[in-house]
């Protein structure tokens, strides 16, 4: 079955650095891979994803890349701001649906 | 539009007494999913179904049953509950056709 790894699993940065999260998968049926913030007691929510045949995405302050040969994929966040603060997850979905999620990331960010 | 709902939001069980939570989404999606939340595992998945009338395991499906009623309705069933399984339940569901997963607002549960 999938196995999604994620690192790091906590993250602290300065207001207005960069934040990077990585993620690797270990099935090649894989497909798709979305990525979701949880905010403290709230659900995930979807924040950005990137399709197989695609190599990078950008979303105003976030963007993600996709290595496939290398099962590799990663989160950025530039310039971030206290209210991205929150828990990151990556998943990978395979194409009978199959969704999986790595353990996710807690980001702080300090003002 | 209600989404996905989830119920009960919270609940405490004894040690090996019985329960159903109960997922239900409005939004026509054919993939429905468990997933069971603890500190510092992530969301792992307990059972899924692709499509109404098929249903899968996930990664920790030990102790789970599961029953996709309708396109509608997907629930998961503890027969026998244990400690192991208190934790955050989280049901979500998706439309093939678009990628995004929405989620239920979770159910607490404690074994004690």
């Amino acid at each position: 079955g999938e196995n999604v790894e994620q690192h790091p699993s906590t993250l602290s940065v300065q207001e207005g650095d960069s934040a990077v999260i990585k993620c690797t998968y270990s099935d090649s049926a894989s497909n798709y891979f979305p990525w979701y913030k949880q905010e403290l007691g709230k659900r995930p929510q979807l924040i950005i994803d990137i399709r197989s045949n695609v190599g990078e995405k950008k979303d105003q302050r976030i963007a993600v890349t996709l290595n496939k040969t290398a099962k590799h994929f990663s989160l950025h966040i530039t310039e971030t701001q206290p209210e991205d603060s929150a828990v990151y997850f990556c998943a990978a979905r395979r194409n009978d649906y199959k969704l999986s999620f790595g353990a996710g990331t807690t980001v702080t960010v300090r003002a | 539009n209600a989404g996905v709902t989830q119920t009960p939001k919270f609940q405490v069980l004894k040690t090996g007494q019985s329960m159903t939570l109960q997922c239900a989404q409005d939004m026509n999606h054919n993939s429905m999913y468990w997933y069971r939340q603890d500190p510092g595992m992530g969301l792992r998945l307990i059972y899924y179904s692709a499509s109404e009338g098929t249903t899968d395991k996930g990664e920790v499906p030990n102790g789970y049953n599961v029953s996709r009623l309708n396109k509608r309705e997907f629930s998961l069933r503890l027969e026998s509950a244990a400690p192991s399984q208190t934790s955050v339940y989280f049901c979500a569901s998706l439309d093939g056709r678009n990628t995004e997963a929405f989620f239920g607002q979770g159910t607490r549960l404690t074994v004690v």
